[in-house]
This record gives C-alpha cells, structure tokens and sequence, in this order.
C-alpha cells in the first residue's frame, strides 16, 4: 500500500492570509489528486496533477506536483472562509492522505 | 444526472444488529467504491467493484463486512454483527474507468452516517 501523508493535520488563518499544504510519500506516483470535503459531504475533485514539476492554477488555488511525483503541494492565496474544510490527496485508486483541515475566520 | 446517491444518510443501530447500507451510482459509471471516514480523518479504502465484478477488498476489513453490486447498478454494503468501533461515515463514490494513466475522478455520495450504540 503506497501511503500518503499530508501535513499539517489542522490550519486555522484569518481571511486574506495566505496558506500551503502538503502531500508527502516515500513512493511515486502516476498522478496525484486534490479533494476539498466539507462537513457532512463527500470529497469534490478540485485537481488532477500528472507530470512531474507541473503547476496548475485554479483561481486562488495552485498545486504543485513535484519532479520527483513523490509529493505534491496546494497554495491558497487570499484565502477566504468558502476555503474551509478538509483538504485530501490521492494518490492511486485506492489511497487517500490523512487530510488537512483548514479554518479561515472572517 | 443527479449524482451519487446513498441511504439512509444516518442510521442509528444497537451493539450486534445488522446494517445494510445502498449507494446508487452515476448511471454510466463502471467503477464503484466504498470508504470509511471518521471525524478528522481521511476516507479509508473498503473494496471496489469494477461492473458486477469485486476487484479487490481491504485487508482491514472483517468478515463481518460484505458488499455486493448485482448487474454492475447499484451497492450494497452489509456489516453484521456492528461494534461501536464500526461507528463512521460510509462514503461511496463511483468513476468512469479510462484507459489512460491517469487516476480516474471520483464523484462521491453524501455518505451513511452510522452510529453504533
């Protein structure tokens, strides 16, 4: 089982900071997943990551795969309180990180 | 299209009684997989199916657990014999497997919220 871990485990910022989360494994992957999960909800995709080195931005939100493909990032800019929740990696069909929970107070 | 859906979305059960939980897919859908969560954690790798057809089922679960998918449609999951340890949200979600490389998305239920008293 490939295992991923992601750190920190809980983020709590005011809105307008800016915050990165990380996605850690000792293995490599063919591509990489990004979920946000909101309380009482399932995962919603927010990005797939394939090539190593590859950025991608969606709005305020930008992942990074690294060259590696062993870990991959995600970095909120301006973060507001709609960012809140629980932010997942996945890394294979069957593995999911630990997850991130992030807090932005108005 | 109304997405993944799954019932009953909170069920309440004693110590040793059965449950049985169903997971309605996306209609088109081939793959269909069912996770544990608890609070604060990420979804934990139960089995999936691949049609009709179970691929493959975690190591961590106990023969208390079983799942089904008749006709490659709907899910059923079934834990016998619940523990309080069993309490969790049982999440489903199903995909349309490619033959590309890269991981396929996954479009997940609101999930089955269980309580085990």
């Amino acid at each position: 089982t490939q295992l991923l871990e992601q750190s920190p485990q809980f983020l709590s910022i005011q809105e307008g900071e800016n915050l990165t989360v990380y996605c850690n494994s000792s293995s490599v992957f063919s591509s990489l997943q990004w979920y946000r999960q909101e309380p009482g909800e399932g995962p919603v995709l927010l990005v797939t990551v394939v090539t190593g080195g590859e950025v991608k931005k969606l709005k305020r939100l930008t992942f990074q795969f690294g060259d590696a493909r062993k870990d991959s990032s995600l970095h909120i800019t301006a973060a507001q309180p709609g960012d809140t929740g629980l932010y997942l990696c996945r890394g294979n069909k069957l593995t999911f990180g630990g997850g991130t929970r992030v807090l932005v107070k108005p | 299209d109304t997405g993944v859906s799954q019932n009953p979305r909170h069920k309440i059960t004693k110590r040793g009684q059965n449950v049985t939980f169903r997971c309605d897919p996306i209609s088109e859908h081939n793959r269909l997989y069912w996770y544990r969560q608890t609070l604060g954690q990420g979804p934990e790798f139960l089995t999936y199916f691949q049609n009709e057809a179970q691929l493959e089922k975690s190591r961590l679960l106990s023969d208390r657990f079983s799942a089904e998918r008749p006709k490659g449609s709907f899910s059923t999951l079934e834990i016998q014999r619940t523990e309080q340890g069993d309490s969790a949200m049982y999440l489903c979600a199903s995909s349309l497997a490619g033959t590309g490389g890269a991981t396929e998305k996954l479009f997940f239920g609101s999930g089955t919220q269980l309580s085990v008293l």
